[in-house]
């Protein structure tokens, strides 16, 4: 299995909270993702980085900050969480196309985040 | 951006063959992948096409059509564990570097 860890697994927090979740892999993998998955949305990519201190927005980014200071680490952050960011959250790593085209992304456990 | 549509739900009976199928736009191709996610858990790898034509894994198959934009999932021999959600994805070059975009997932449910 790929060396992906995501923490906390589960957690609960209240409205305006800040909250950070951790993806560390040990892959050397140089692309790494955040998603959250709801019902009736299914995997929708918040903010991926393609390299240390590179990121770039996914299709619903509003709310979320990321940071990628070394290879092996993603956070995601919530400045100040809202019920509607009550969600599975799932880090995913992949190698690049060039190098490996056929490796698919690797998915973490997941986080399972409630905001009251 | 991109556009990716599979279907909601399906069913089907075991020692049946299924076909679950993907549409997608996208304006920089670069692979399309099917994973398989069972429910609480995280979406895992069932095969990957980025050449026109049919891979074949075991009792999974996956067809890609470029120029229609159009890929298929065929499960044969269908088995009670093979109750899952199945997920299209699409891989492109956004900017120079690569994204992956995932479909709504179709959750099958296989029936006695």
């Amino acid at each position: 299995d790929a060396g992906i860890t995501q923490s906390p697994r589960h957690k609960v927090t209240e409205t305006g909270t800040p909250v950070t979740l951790r993806c560390h892999q040990t892959e050397n993998h140089r692309y790494m993702y955040w998603y959250r998955q709801d019902p009736g949305h299914g995997l929708r990519l918040i903010h991926y980085s393609y390299g240390v201190k590179d990121t770039d927005k996914g299709e619903v980014s509003d709310g979320y900050s990321v940071s990628r200071s070394k290879t092996e680490d993603f956070l995601l952050t919530l400045e100040s969480a809202t019920s509607s960011q009550t969600s599975v959250y799932f880090c995913a790593i992949s190698d690049s196309a060039a190098r490996e085209p056929r490796q698919p992304q690797h998915f973490g456990d997941g986080t399972r985040l409630s905001i009251l | 951006g991109q556009n990716i549509d599979q279907p909601t739900e399906m069913t089907a009976t075991e020692g049946a063959i299924v076909q679950i199928n993907c549409t997608y736009q996208t304006s920089g191709f670069n692979g399309l992948f099917w994973y398989q996610q069972h429910a609480g858990e995280a979406p895992t790898f069932l095969s990957y096409n980025v050449l026109d034509g049919l891979e074949e894994k075991g009792r999974f198959s996956s067809f890609l059509s470029r120029s229609k934009g159009y890929s298929y999932l065929l499960l044969k021999e269908l088995q009670m564990k093979d109750s899952a959600s199945y997920l299209c994805a699409v891989r492109d070059y956004s900017g120079g570097y690569q994204k992956v975009t995932f479909g709504i997932g179709t959750k099958l449910q296989v029936i006695p």
